[in-house]
């Protein structure tokens, strides 16, 4: 299996463009999750859907991002306008469903510039 | 808000000692309890997960669940200079809104050395 699948790796733009980050999960993982990282808050849960439907988007930071799963291989994230401070290493992550076990993909490093 | 605590670190210990991470968490209803194991530069990578109080065991891995203390740790066995790492520790409740959603501590770095 070739794991949970992102792109791209990495990401550098500048202030007020929109970005969009893509992850494949793992076939047959009904759970998918974007996380953000960094140095000062660490991971954050952004958001997690189930069943291509999303659950929880309280980890949203603001209406300027937002996040799709259109089919049970595909989500985005897209970040509209961006700003500075969204510089961060982007994490999608999908699950089986089996209390949570989690399998990340290699995340995007993203710089706003 | 449901917190899991880590100490940041960094944790030092030489090469064949025994490393060990803490971890406690907030919320009571916490079901299901996870280590993750992250290098530099990578993605958080599961090593081990827990669901009942007492010990598990794993090759040179062990993870320890008190759900009476609400605490969580993991035990490395002869340590190699490859396990240095940050070690992420994560919680989920597995219930209501919040199932499936895990909470991850700021993690412990860990470094072996020879």
């Amino acid at each position: 299996d070739a794991g949970v699948i992102q792109s791209p790796r990495h990401e550098v733009t500048e202030m007020g463009q929109e970005v969009t980050l893509r992850c494949k999960p793992i076939s047959g993982h009904n759970s998918l999750f974007w996380y953000r990282q960094t140095m000062m808050r660490g991971l954050e849960l952004l958001i997690y859907f189930n069943n291509n439907v999303p659950i929880d988007d309280s980890g949203m930071p603001e209406d300027r991002f937002s996040a799709k799963m259109p089919n049970a291989s595909f989500s985005t994230l897209k970040i509209q306008p961006s700003e500075p401070r969204d510089s961060a290493v982007y994490f999608c992550a999908s699950s089986p469903g089996d209390r949570a076990k989690l399998f990340f993909g290699s995340g995007t490093q993203l710089s706003v510039l | 808000q449901k917190e899991v605590e880590q100490n940041s670190g960094p944790l030092s210990v030489p090469e064949g000692a025994i490393a060990s991470l803490n971890c406690t968490y907030s919320d009571r209803g916490s079901q299901s309890f996870f280590w993750y194991r992250q290098y530099s530069g990578k993605s958080p990578e599961l090593i081990m997960f827990i669901y009942s109080n007492g010990d598990k065991e794993d090759g040179r891995f062990t993870a320890q669940l008190n759900k009476a203390s609400q605490y969580v740790s993991l035990l490395i066995r002869d340590s190699q200079p490859s396990d240095s790492a940050t070690y992420l520790c994560a919680v989920n409740s597995d219930r209501g809104s919040t199932l499936g959603r895990l909470y991850f501590g700021r993690g412990t770095q860990l470094t072996v050395w020879p």
